[in-house]
């Protein structure tokens, strides 16, 4: 499975935004990324995925570098319940509508300060 | 509430037992994949099921099977169970041009 490489850990301030990386450099031209995060004792959530061009949602926007290598997960405003576990994942695609695999890896854990 | 209902919640066994953990996928969609999430761990992809058949295998044990039914909702089944199988397990289901869907996870203590 192509891998994707993320920090550890972030900080960030309250109210400012975040700019979350992730490196994808095997990444294959049918590959899409996604982001999703985990709060604790939580689910995880989906966040959003794109392909090429970059995505916005109600939730955060993904800028994806034209060679798409890398990724960036923007929240634009971060609040105390922004803190969580991102994980940025590329979508393994298999034949039958919605049928893909997705493999976790340790993610970026976000901690918001107030 | 995410539309994928796992139950139950919470499950303490003791060692060598079986248990069974169930899910129901949101309205519509046909893939189920379960994942475990052991203390301090990441997320492990355990099996997918597609329309009633399975599909992807991850690090299943032998000791685990699960199924789908024609009503597409999936059981987990954790035979001989072990101290180490102590873990949050997810169910998650999802569409096309979509992302995933999980749910609550069931929260395994074993004894």
């Amino acid at each position: 499975d192509a891998k994707t490489t993320q920090p550890n850990s972030m900080e960030s301030n309250e109210e400012e935004p975040v700019h979350l990386p992730c490196n994808h450099s095997t990444i294959s031209g049918t590959d899409y990324i996604h982001w999703y995060r985990q709060l604790p004792s939580q689910g995880p959530e989906y966040v959003i995925h794109g392909l090429t061009s970059n995505v916005n949602n109600r939730m955060a926007s993904l800028a994806i570098a034209e060679d798409r290598k890398s990724s960036t997960l923007i929240l634009h405003r971060a609040t105390l319940r922004d803190a969580a576990v991102y994980y940025c994942i590329l979508r393994v695609t298999y034949s039958g509508a919605g049928s893909y695999q997705l493999t976790f890896g340790k993610g970026t854990k976000l901690s918001v300060i107030p | 509430d995410s539309g994928v209902t796992q139950t139950p919640k919470h499950l303490i066994t003791a060692t060598g037992q079986r248990v069974t953990l169930r899910c129901s996928p949101r309205s519509g969609d046909l893939s189920v994949y379960w994942y475990q999430q052991s203390l301090d761990q990441g997320l492990q992809f355990l099996i997918q099921y597609y329309n009633g058949e399975e599909r992807a295998k991850g690090n299943i044990l032998e000791r685990f099977s699960a199924q789908q039914f024609p009503d597409l909702h999936s059981e987990l089944n954790l035979s001989s169970l072990e101290l180490g199988d102590s873990a949050l397990y997810f169910c998650a289901s999802s569409r096309a041009n979509y992302g995933y869907t999980f749910g609550s996870g069931t929260r395994l203590t074993v004894v």
